[in-house]
């Protein structure tokens, strides 16, 4: 099945302690990108990436970091969480660029104490 | 980036047909328009995209007159699990580079 995951699904964790959220896709799209969703706000993106080694800041990259070393995996990294980044996390890809359909992950709901 | 403007939120009644309005003045040449829904808590579902006149497909038809100022999604004979966010994208990739910016959405309430 032609998916986009994301792991963890849930996490609650503590102000300073590095994480990372995965995601692969098995669709060899090209283009992947993060984004958060706040209330309110809509959905940001965060990251984005054209294709392997190939990233670039979206609309709100402050406090994070992201590696496309293959093309399946695209991994968000928050180095030293902060409870401003409590929210809603969606990975997402397409084909080839951002004007092709978008497909979604199911999300990671995040919680920094 | 194509700044988009759309109604925050909409209600409607089940069997009624739905159209959400997107106005896009600065849309330039080589834009598309795009719509994505989203149901809470799940990541947004592409819906339909077009470049002018009309577009349709099984779930909904997209208008789009001829200045391309601004964009019609109509839902047919709309049901209780239409009711989601409805955004409007437009113009990726001029301007803005690669990035995609979804704005805030227009929230739809279907009732019995």
């Amino acid at each position: 099945e032609a998916q986009v995951t994301q792991n963890p699904r849930y996490l609650i964790t503590v102000t300073g302690k590095k994480l990372t959220v995965t995601c692969s896709q098995n669709m060899n799209h090209e283009y992947m990108s993060w984004y958060r969703q706040d209330p309110g706000l809509g959905l940001r993106q965060i990251y984005y990436s054209m294709n392997v080694e190939v990233t670039d800041k979206g609309d709100v990259p402050e406090g994070y970091k992201v590696s496309r070393k293959e093309k399946r995996n695209f991994p968000l990294i928050l180095e030293s969480p902060s409870p401003n980044q409590t929210s809603l996390y969606f990975c997402a890809s397409s084909l080839l660029d951002p004007n092709n359909e978008q497909f979604f992950g199911p999300g990671t709901r995040l919680t920094v104490l | 980036l194509a700044k988009t403007t759309q109604p925050i939120s909409m209600d409607s009644y089940e069997g009624q047909e739905v159209n959400i309005t997107c106005s896009h003045n600065n849309i330039a040449t080589n834009d598309y328009i795009t719509w994505y829904q989203q149901f809470p808590s799940q990541g947004p579902r592409f819906i339909i995209q077009g470049y002018k006149t009309k577009v349709t497909n099984e779930v909904a038809s997209l208008f789009i007159p001829a200045d391309r100022k601004s964009s019609t999604l109509s839902l047919p004979r709309v049901s209780l699990s239409d009711t989601a966010v409805y955004y409007c994208l437009v113009g990726v990739l001029t301007g803005g580079g690669n990035k995609l910016t979804f704005g805030t959405g227009t929230q739809l309430k279907v009732e019995l």
